[in-house]
């Protein structure tokens, strides 16, 4: 059974704080996204990663930093964290020959205050 | 601007109706159109589109693009209680570059 898994289901910080989302796949996949996801927005990307080491910009990177030391781990970091970042946060990953279909872990919603 | 827009946003109806959810698109580059589920955690996988007029069926779900109009349509017969989930169009436009509606929230009632 395939699993992506991420760190926390919630969590609250403050304004200015600095912030590690991880997310964790089994399935030895070489992609992984991060997505955040607002009410009448649908999921928006952040970063995504195609390989160790490797990322990308996504549609709003703005305020966002990734790292990829393992192929099984993604982090996202929010290195000063702002209240306009409170969101639900999606973490996928996909196989290279298969990429269209990502799966998806379980979501971490952040609030900041 | 690339858009994908889903119709309704939300939808309640009886266990037995039978539903259709809407996705209309506007992108410059085309690749495929995915349909996902999301109950309360992760989106699930349902169907992959890359041409137009050819049914995806699994079960009670099936669904069909239609590239001319740009658009696709997921139907759900038989609705059940279990059905009840936010429904996800997404539209690749090449490589890992993806457009994600919004959401067609289904409520099914008992």
């Amino acid at each position: 059974d395939v699993k992506v898994t991420q760190s926390s289901r919630y969590l609250v910080k403050r304004t200015g704080e600095k912030v590690f989302l991880e997310c964790v796949q089994d399935m030895d996949h070489e992609n992984m996204f991060w997505y955040r996801q607002d009410p009448g927005l649908g999921l928006r990307l952040i970063y995504f990663s195609y390989d160790v080491k490797m990322k990308e910009k996504g549609d709003i990177p703005e305020g966002y930093s990734v790292s990829r030391e393992k192929k099984e781990r993604f982090s996202l970091i929010l290195e000063s964290a702002s209240t306009n970042q409170t969101s639900m946060y999606l973490c996928a990953s996909s196989s290279k020959f298969t990429y269209n279909e990502q799966f998806f872990g379980p979501g971490t919603r952040l609030t900041v205050l | 601007e690339d858009k994908v827009v889903q119709s309704p946003l939300s939808l309640v109806v009886h266990e037995g109706d039978t539903v259709t959810l809407n996705c209309s698109y506007e992108v410059t580059n085309f690749r495929s159109l995915l349909w996902y589920k999301q109950e309360k955690k992760a989106p699930t996988f349902l169907f992959m589109l890359t041409s137009s007029g050819i049914e995806k069926k699994s079960g009670r779900l099936s669904s069909i693009l239609d590239k001319k109009e740009l658009f696709s349509i997921l139907n759900i017969t038989a609705t059940q209680t279990g059905d009840s989930a936010v429904y996800l169009c997404v539209i690749n436009t090449g490589g890992f570059k993806t457009i994600f509606g919004a959401g067609t929230r289904l409520f099914v009632k008992a």
